[in-house]
Formats: C-alpha cells, structure tokens, sequence
C-alpha cells in the first residue's frame, strides 16, 4: 500500500465505548497529525507528532488520547466520547525539514457517529 | 495570530468554463507556505497546487494555477477547463514554520454538464 492508510473507515460508538482509530503512512515521513473535521467548521488540528514526540496537543480534551509507537503509525484512543464528537477524523504526515516536503499528506478519514 | 478565510462558501461553475475560488489570510511570518487542497465526495483530502511565499512567480499544475498576491495577501485559485470531476471541496491552507495548517471554511464548487 501506498500513501496514508486510515482504519476504519467508518466507526459508530455508544458514549460509553472505547474504541481506537489507527493511522498509518508509508511515505517515511517524520511527521503525523490528526485533524478533526466537523460540518460547517474548518478542519481544527489535534494532535501533532514528530519523531514520535507529541509536540502539539491543541487543547484536546482528555477523551481523546493519541499514541505513536513509532514514525509510521499513530492512533487515536477515544473513551467516554459525546455525541457532538460525532465527525471526520483526518490522518496526515508530512516529511523532515525542506521546501520540497512541507505538504501534508491526508488519508481518506474515519468518519466517527457517537451515540 | 494565522488566519485563512474564504469568503465563498458555494459557487458553481459549466463545465469546460473557468472558475476562480478565493483565498485570504494572514500571517506575521516572513517565510510560509500557501496550499489548496481539495476534497471530493469520496472524502480524501487531496493536493491540488502549492506556492511558497519566497517565489513570486505564480504556481501552475496543469489546469490549475494560482494568484499570489504577497502585499494584499490573496492567494486565489483559478480552474480552467473545468471538469465534472473538479467538483468538491475546496480548502485553502496556511503553512507555517511551524509545520502546521490553518485551513480556510473550504469552498463547495459544483461543475454542471
């Protein structure tokens, strides 16, 4: 597989439930974000990694709790979640330093219904 | 503070015609990057054209092209040709040094037959 990979695809959750979104990229990009994409809102960014090291955490409440093992691979751990969490979950990954890889990459989103 | 805005939430456009989707924001850094991205009805996010603010010339990807105007901080998208398949939403994105987007309301473009 090629790009940014994102699992599942679509996921419904009761408030109580815990459930976890995974984000995958094979571009050896150093770089990983999770954006939150709500109707009638611009995207709002969440969480931001480099090298595996959270670098931004963009006043997310805790019910949200991100997790990246290592440069590939980054997951979101969703617990007590509320209905209006209900949304577009965008992965992306962008490349080390450079004018040439400073394009974020999407993948095509889980799109999350609470409960 | 970074900020992107769009100022048309809709427009439509004949196919084969040219449309221009606008884009402005601000920013108080020197060097940053300008992108727009669209987002077909399947949901992925896709790159449509980047400009870097050092480079006065104008960015072209086939049919799609930019006007960068650095001093009035406008960064439009004009579609030539326009194809069935151009329909989706269209978001204007700010990069900063920082390596991260502010992104735009978007913009839902619809190409008739």
């Amino acid at each position: 597989e090629t790009g940014v990979t994102q699992t599942p695809r679509h996921l419904v959750m009761g408030m109580t439930n815990k459930k976890s979104l995974k984000c995958e990229q094979h571009l050896g990009h150093n770089a990983m974000y999770w954006y939150k994409q709500s109707a009638k809102k611009p995207l709002e960014l969440m969480f931001v990694y480099n090298f595996k090291e959270q670098t931004e955490n963009n006043s997310v409440p805790s019910r949200f709790s991100p997790e990246c093992p290592n440069s590939s691979h980054l997951f979101l751990h969703l617990h007590t979640l509320q209905p209006e969490d209900s949304a577009l979950y965008l992965c992306a990954s962008k490349g080390r330093g450079g004018l040439g890889t400073d394009t974020q990459y999407f993948g095509p989103g889980t799109r999350l219904t609470v409960l | 503070a970074q900020t992107v805005t769009q100022s048309q939430p809709e427009m439509s456009v004949q196919e084969a015609e040219t449309v221009t989707l606008s884009c402005t924001y601000d920013t108080s850094e020197s060097n940053y990057y300008l992108f727009w991205y669209k987002q077909p009805p399947s949901r992925q996010m896709i790159l449509v054209i980047r400009q870097e603010a050092y480079k006065q010339q104008n960015a072209t990807e086939n049919r799609f092209s930019v006007n960068f105007q650095k001093a009035a901080k406008s960064f439009s998208l004009k579609i030539s040709d326009s194809q069935l398949g151009d329909t989706a939403m269209y978001f204007c994105a700010l990069g900063g040094s920082q390596g991260n987007l502010i992104f735009g309301k978007g913009t839902k473009l619809s190409v008739k037959p």
